[in-house]
C-alpha cells in the first residue's frame, strides 16, 4: 500500500527556515516522481514543483522557483521542502503527491498535508 | 506556461441531476488531463487521469471527455457525496497548472 507520511503542523515566525518533510512507503521511492502542492486558507491547489529522488532531478514552478527549496534523501524515502525565510503569506497547507515513473503524470497519492503557520 | 480556465466556479444542483465541470487549456495538452475531488476539510484525491481514465475506485457516474483543448467532468447523478470541489490539472510539462476549482453544492 502507498503511503506519504507528512511531518507535523509548524507554527514559525517570519523570517525563520523550515524544513518539512515527506516518507513515502510501500512503493520504489527512488523510481517515482514527488511533488509538492500548496492550499492557501480557503484558496485553490497551487503546483509547486517535482523531484526525482533517483537522481535529484528537480522541476520547479516559476512561481515558487526561488522561493522554497525541493529535496530529497533516497537513503531514508524521504522527500522535503524548505523555506529560508519565511513570510506570513507562506501560511498554507503543504501536501506532498506521489506521481508515476515518468514526470509526465497525475498526482496518483497524496499526503494528508502540513499546516504551516506563520505570524509574529 | 499553459492556463487552464475552469468554470463554473460555484455549482449548484439538486440530488440525481446530471452535472458538468469544463476546463479549458490555453494551448494543446492532449489528453494529459487530471480531475481531482476534494471534500469539505479533506485532502485532495485523483478522479480521472489521462481526460477520461477514471481512478481505481472512482463510482461509474463520473466521466470524462475531451475535444481539442476543452475538457470536461460529467456527473451523470449528482449524490450527496459528491459535495466537493473539482479541479482540473494539465499535467503533459512542468508546471502542471490546476485549475481555479469549481464548487458543487446540493440545492
Amino acid at each position: 500500500e502507498v503511503q506519504l507520511v507528512q511531518s507535523r503542523a509548524e507554527v514559525k515566525k517570519p523570517g525563520e527556515s523550515l524544513k518539512i518533510s515527506c516518507k513515502g512507503s510501500g512503493y520504489s521511492f527512488t523510481t517515482h516522481w514527488i511533488g509538492w502542492v500548496r492550499q492557501m486558507p480557503g484558496k485553490g491547489l497551487e503546483w509547486m514543483g517535482i523531484i526525482f529522488p533517483g537522481e535529484s532531478d528537480i522541476r520547479y514552478s516559476p512561481s515558487f522557483q526561488g522561493q522554497v527549496t525541493i529535496s530529497a534523501d533516497k537513503s531514508i524515502n524521504t522527500a522535503y521542502l524548505q523555506w529560508s525565510s519565511l513570510k506570513p503569506s507562506d501560511s498554507a497547507i503543504y501536501y506532498c503527491a506521489r506521481l508515476g515513473v515518468v514526470p509526465a503524470a497525475p498526482l496518483y497519492y497524496w499526503g494528508p498535508g502540513t499546516l504551516v503557520t506563520v505570524s509574529s | 506556461d499553459i492556463q487552464m480556465t475552469q468554470s463554473p466556479s460555484t455549482l449548484s444542483a439538486s440530488v440525481g441531476d446530471r452535472v458538468t465541470i469544463t476546463c479549458r487549456a490555453s494551448q494543446f495538452i492532449s489528453t494529459y488531463l487530471a480531475w481531482y475531488q476534494q471534500k469539505p476539510g479533506k485532502v485532495p484525491e485523483l478522479l480521472i487521469y489521462a481526460a477520461s481514465t477514471l481512478q481505481s475506485g472512482v463510482p461509474s457516474r463520473f466521466s470524462g471527455h475531451v475535444s481539442g483543448t476543452e475538457f470536461t467532468l460529467t456527473i451523470s447523478s449528482l449524490q450527496p457525496e459528491d459535495v466537493a470541489t473539482y479541479y482540473c490539472q494539465a499535467y503533459n510539462r512542468p508546471p502542471h497548472t490546476f485549475g481555479g476549482g469549481t464548487k458543487v453544492e446540493i440545492k
